[in-house]
């Protein structure tokens, strides 16, 4: 399976932009890069993905490098309600089309200082 | 509220006992998935439904686990003779066909935290 690896832990300030690496050189040519987010006590919830180019959308932006072995969440203007373990996720397919295991790695674990 | 809904939330129970989840998805979602997450951990897949059918199992299931979705809608997870390594954070997640060359977005419930003693 092809796997992801990132920091354990970050941090940043409240307002302050937030940059979330992500590496994941064993990726193939049709496989997205998916980011999920768990806040506290919480199931994880569905950030942004994408495949070969930059994405944006009202949570977050995400960059993708030329040669896709890494991409980065970009969080503009983060809140204390962004605080929590984020994972960028590749995906395998099951057996019928569309369907998709989600396989996580063990996340960053984002804390923001107010 | 129309997410995806999972009872108990919690659940404490003894070595040896069998236990029994229960998964709602969003109402007009066909499929539905079950992970499970142990402490510091991201979640690991389990098992997926397509409508009722039970499509796709991983090896984590063991024999003592079964998943049913009797008509595609709600589903359950049973373990049963628990053992304390079965402690850890029970997700349930649902989704619907996406159009071609669209990606499907997994939507999580809570989860059912269990811990065996």
């Amino acid at each position: 399976d092809a796997k992801t690896t990132q920091p354990n832990s970050m941090e940043s300030n409240e307002e302050e932009p937030v940059h979330l690496p992500c590496n994941h050189s064993t990726i193939s040519g049709t496989d997205y890069i998916h980011w999920y987010r768990q806040l506290p006590s919480q199931g994880p919830e569905y950030v942004i993905h994408g495949l070969t180019s930059n994405v944006n959308n009202r949570m977050a932006s995400l960059a993708i490098a030329e040669d896709r072995k890494s991409s980065t969440l970009i969080l503009h203007r983060a809140t204390l309600r962004d605080a929590a373990v984020y994972y960028c996720i590749l995906t395998i397919p099951l057996s019928i089309q569309g369907a998709q295991k989600l396989v996580f790695g063990q996340g960053t674990r984002l804390t923001i200082n107010p | 509220d129309t997410g995806v809904s999972q009872d108990p939330r919690h659940k404490i129970t003894k070595r040896g006992q069998n236990v029994t989840f229960r998964c709602d998805p969003i109402s007009e979602h066909n499929r539905l998935y079950w992970y499970r997450q142990t402490l510091g951990q991201g979640p690991e897949f389990l098992t997926y439904f397509q409508n009722e059918a039970q499509l796709e199992k991983s090896r984590l299931l063991s024999d003592r686990f079964s998943a049913e979705r009797p008509k595609g809608s709600f589903s359950t997870l049973e373990i049963q003779r628990t053992e304390q390594g079965d402690s850890a954070m029970y997700l349930c997640a649902s989704s619907q066909p996406s159009p071609p060359g669209f990606q499907e977005t997994q939507y999580f419930g809570p989860g059912t935290r269990l811990l065996v003693l």
